[in-house]
C-alpha cells in the first residue's frame, strides 16, 4: 500500500505568487484532510472532504485558500496570493470513514512551504 | 484556541530511560489519541484511549487518561535512540468530530 502521497515535498515561493499542493489518499479512503503545521506547533485543520463534498471548512482562510477533491479521490489544496505569514507544512491525511473514534488517520510526508 | 497544551516542551533523556510526556484539554472529549512526527516527516499514529478508559498499553507505550482533571500521559519505557521524534496528542471534543492536536513535545533520547 503506497500511503498518503503529496506532491510536491518541498515548495519556495515568492509572496503574492499562487501555490498548489497535491493529495492522492489511501485507496478507498472517502474521508481527507487539509491540516497546517506551523514550526513548532501541532497540525491545524484546514478543511475536511467526505468524498467529493467539504463537509468542514470552517478554519480555511477563504478570501486565499481553496481546495477541490474532484471525483472524491485526490485533492488540490490551493494559495493565492501567498502571504509571508502561509510558511508551514501543509498535511494531507485520509480515513476509511468520518468518525476517527473507528477510523484512524494516515498522514502523508506533507509539503513544506516557504514563501519569501 | 481549541488546542490542547503539552508539557514539557521539549525533553533530552538518555537512552534506556523512561520518558514521559503530558497533555491537557479543555471540556469533555470523546477520544485522546497520540500521535508521533519524525523530523520533516508526516504524524504516524501509536495509540487510541477513549474517554471511559483510565489506562492502555502498546509495547512500551502506556497512556493514561484523568478526565476528571482533563489531562493524559504518554509513557515510553527503556527509551531507545530511534524513539527521538516529537509526540503530539489529538483529540475529539463531544461537541465536534474535527481532531485537534497538541502542540507537541519534542523527544531526543541520547545513545
Amino acid at each position: 500500500e503506497a500511503g498518503v502521497v503529496q506532491s510536491p515535498r518541498y515548495k519556495i515561493i515568492e509572496k503574492k505568487q499562487p501555490v498548489a499542493f497535491w493529495c492522492n489518499p489511501i485507496s478507498g479512503h472517502n474521508t481527507l484532510y487539509w491540516y497546517r503545521q506551523n514550526l513548532g506547533q501541532g497540525p491545524e485543520l484546514l478543511i475536511r472532504y467526505e468524498n467529493e463534498e467539504a463537509v468542514d471548512d470552517s478554519q480555511l482562510p477563504k478570501d486565499r485558500f481553496s481546495a477541490e477533491r474532484l471525483k472524491g479521490v485526490d485533492s488540490t489544496l490551493k494559495i493565492q496570493p501567498a502571504e509571508l505569514g502561509d510558511s508551514a507544512v501543509y498535511l494531507c491525511a485520509s480515513s476509511a470513514g468520518s468518525s476517527p473514534v473507528v477510523y484512524g488517520y494516515t498522514f502523508g510526508s506533507g509539503t513544506r512551504l516557504t514563501v519569501v | 484556541s481549541q488546542q490542547g497544551e503539552e508539557d514539557p516542551q521539549a525533553l533530552s533523556i538518555q537512552e534506556g530511560e523512561n520518558a514521559t510526556m503530558n497533555c491537557s484539554y479543555k471540556t469533555s472529549i470523546n477520544n485522546l489519541q497520540w500521535y508521533r512526527q519524525n523530523s520533516g516527516r508526516g504524524l504516524v499514529h501509536l495509540i487510541l484511549i477513549r474517554s471511559n478508559e483510565r489506562e492502555k498499553h502498546s509495547g512500551r507505550l502506556r497512556v493514561t487518561l484523568d478526565t476528571s482533571k482533563k489531562s493524559s500521559s504518554l509513557l515510553i519505557t527503556a527509551s531507545r535512540a530511534a524513539d527521538t521524534a516529537s509526540y503530539f496528542c489529538a483529540f475529539i471534543y463531544n461537541q465536534g468530530g474535527k481532531l485537534i492536536f497538541g502542540q507537541g513535545t519534542e523527544l531526543s533520547v541520547k545513545p
